[in-house]
Formats: structure tokens, C-alpha cells, sequence
């Protein structure tokens, strides 16, 4: 069955560092989104994209954070100058359509530590 | 702000018996309703997802949805102690694209 990938599971950085999460989606899904969940804490939406454009972003998608798809397989986040609250598992899901038929799939998720 | 709100649990359920899971939501205008199990340190899994008002069941599962009072349940069937997890429900609000809005989980133990 397919599924969403993600690496490196767990990533440690220190703060002011820029980081890079890697994502392949399921390989006929067209949408693509970022969530995060804090420790003990909901999951939280970051972004979603589509088209090779961010199609929505939540207030916590500052500056700092960016999404690419570099090639047609690759979905990235990266996180320019970490802080230690940026510390958290970020999900990675996608999904076929939009709207109604929305079901949205996860990957196992990176866990980043920021020191 | 939308919110999403579950009980936190934990919700302690005897191994064969029924859990019932409840969820309730702001958006009044809210399109999708979906369940994740989520495994203590893992990311969240898709157990069922629906969009019309009534019953759907997949298995064990069967979600229910009531728009005009804007609560969606879970319900477990011949509960098993793999079944012990947390269970996230999240919605797509309507003006929302495709976004996501999670609940805080209700956290399920399923004792033999």
C-alpha cells in the first residue's frame, strides 16, 4: 500500500541553524501539507500546497519557514535560523483531491530537537 | 478561531466492550470529518473519514455525524487492547482550503 515517507526520523540542531525535513507523498496525490504537534501539545496545520504554489499557510508559517518541491517526487520544509520552540514532530501528509474528498495521509514524521 | 473539542480521557474500556468517542465542533460551516488513531510517539493513521449527516461504518468503526448540533462520534466495536491509543478528530472547515483542524484527542485503554 502506499505511503508517505519522510527523513531523517529524528533530527537535532542547534538553535540559529537552518534545517531541512524531506517528504515524498504518495505518488498520485496532487496536494501536500506541513503539520507540526509540540510535545503533549494538538497537530498543529503549518501549509499546504498544490501546483508548485502554497495554496494556504497558518500564522505560524513565518518568515522562517519555507516549502519546495524540487523535483517530482520530493516535498521539503526548511526552517531557516531554528528556535528552541521550533522543537516538535513535523508531519508530513498529502492527499488526491480537494474539498470533499480530502482524506489526508501522514507520514511517520521527523522529530526535530532544537538545543 | 475553530475550535475542535474532545474529551481528553482517558477513556478505560473493557476488552470486547464498545467505546463511544465524541467530538464537537465550532465551524458550522464544516464540509469533512475525519478520526485518526495515533500511537503514543507515532503519527497520526486514518481510521475513517465522513461527509454526510448519519452513519458510516468501515469494520468495527463507525463514525456519526450530526451537522445541525456539530458533533461527530466514534464508535469502537469489540474493543481489543491493540485498540488502546489516542484518538484525534479532526475537521475541514469550509472557508478553509484543505486544511486541517485537529482536536486535542480523546486517549483510549482497552484492559483485557
Amino acid at each position: 500500500e502506499p505511503e508517505v515517507t519522510q527523513t531523517p526520523s529524528h533530527q537535532v540542531t542547534q538553535m540559529g541553524q537552518e534545517v531541512i525535513l524531506r517528504c515524498v507523498p504518495i505518488s498520485n496525490h496532487l496536494y501536500f501539507y506541513w503539520y507540526r504537534q509540540i510535545l503533549g501539545q494538538k497537530v498543529e496545520f503549518l501549509v499546504s500546497f498544490y501546483n508548485n504554489e502554497i495554496s494556504e499557510k497558518s500564522e505560524i508559517f513565518d518568515d522562517q519557514f519555507s516549502v519546495e518541491r524540487p523535483d517530482g517526487s520530493n516535498f521539503t520544509l526548511k526552517i531557516r535560523s531554528t528556535k528552541l520552540e521550533d522543537s516538535a514532530m513535523y508531519f508530513c501528509a498529502s492527499s488526491a483531491w480537494t474539498g470533499e474528498n480530502n482524506e489526508q495521509y501522514f507520514g511517520p514524521g521527523t522529530r526535530l530537537t532544537v538545543t | 478561531q475553530k475550535e475542535v473539542e474532545q474529551n481528553s480521557g482517558p477513556l478505560s474500556v473493557p476488552e470486547g466492550a464498545i467505546a463511544s468517542l465524541n467530538c464537537t465542533y465550532s465551524d458550522r460551516g464544516s464540509q469533512s470529518f475525519f478520526w485518526y488513531r495515533q500511537y503514543s510517539g507515532k503519527s497520526p493513521e486514518l481510521i475513517m473519514f465522513i461527509y454526510s449527516n448519519g452513519d458510516k461504518e468501515d469494520g468495527r468503526f463507525t463514525a456519526q455525524l450530526n451537522k445541525a448540533s456539530q458533533y461527530v462520534s466514534l464508535l469502537i466495536r469489540d474493543s481489543q487492547p491493540s485498540d488502546s491509543a489516542t484518538y484525534l478528530c479532526a475537521v475541514n472547515p469550509i472557508a478553509a482550503g484543505n486544511k486541517l483542524t485537529f482536536g486535542g484527542g480523546t486517549r483510549v485503554l482497552v484492559k483485557p
